[in-house]
């Protein structure tokens, strides 16, 4: 079975500092990888993804993530916060399988909270 | 492009009536749609998996006759939550898969449905 882990629950950082939030994956095969940000009460934004091809993605907003299967990871960074940044990030996993691509479990989340 | 509407973004009910939330695929076909409830400050969990014209398949501990799923067309798919109880106060959000007009396979989130049971 698969499962997807994110360590941090919480995490302070200042604006204009870097942000690094990690993301520890089980799964038997390549997996497809995402990051998405969820501000309160609203749904998800889809910050980038990973299927297949160069391991360091880009995605919105100035952020990035970097897979590696040694490692199991798919961390996600920021050169420079911005206030703005303050949400809730979610790591999911899905299936490569073409009947059940789409289908994501999700890790815990970590709340980001900026300060000035 | 890859739009997906949810609809209502927010509902309050008595508790033992029924609600029905729509999701709804605005500028592609989804072939499968998925369900997913997330509690006040908990991650997303998966209910179902829903493909069109066929019956949804429920994740392990989601009561499928509480919770009902219709996707009887490319665009539409419903969750209709049966005799709602004020445990079944939750956010629903919903994503559809399909194939958008490039030839992209697409992958999107509505934006949510606050349901509060009261």
């Amino acid at each position: 079975a698969q499962s997807v882990t994110q360590p941090d629950i919480h995490i302070t950082v200042s604006e204009g500092a870097s942000l690094e939030l990690r993301c520890n994956y089980s799964y038997g095969a390549t997996p497809y990888l995402f990051w998405y940000v969820q501000s309160p009460g609203q749904g998800l934004q889809l910050l980038l993804k990973y299927f297949s091809g160069d391991t360091l993605v880009q995605g919105i907003k100035g952020f990035e993530a970097e897979f590696k299967r040694s490692q199991s990871s798919f961390n996600l960074r920021k050169p420079s916060v911005h206030w703005s940044d303050a949400a809730e990030y979610f790591c999911a996993v899905g299936y490569a399988r073409t009947d059940s691509w789409g289908k994501l479990q999700f890790g815990a989340g970590t709340q980001v909270v900026v300060t000035p | 492009g890859a739009v997906v509407s949810q609809h209502p973004s927010r509902v309050i009910c008595k508790s033992g009536t029924s609600v029905k939330i729509e999701c709804r695929s605005l500028d592609f076909q989804a072939t499968t749609m998925f369900w997913y409830r997330q509690f006040p400050k908990q991650s997303l969990m998966l209910m179902a998996t829903s493909n069109e014209g066929s019956k949804a398949t429920y994740e392990q501990g989601v009561e499928k006759d509480k919770f009902l799923i219709n996707h009887a067309s490319l665009t539409l798919s419903t969750l209709t939550v049966t005799s709602a109880h004020p445990e079944d106060s939750s956010f629903y959000i919903c994503s559809a898969r399909g194939v958008a007009l490039s030839g992209a396979n697409v992958l999107t989130f509505g934006a949510g449905s606050r349901l509060t049971v009261l």
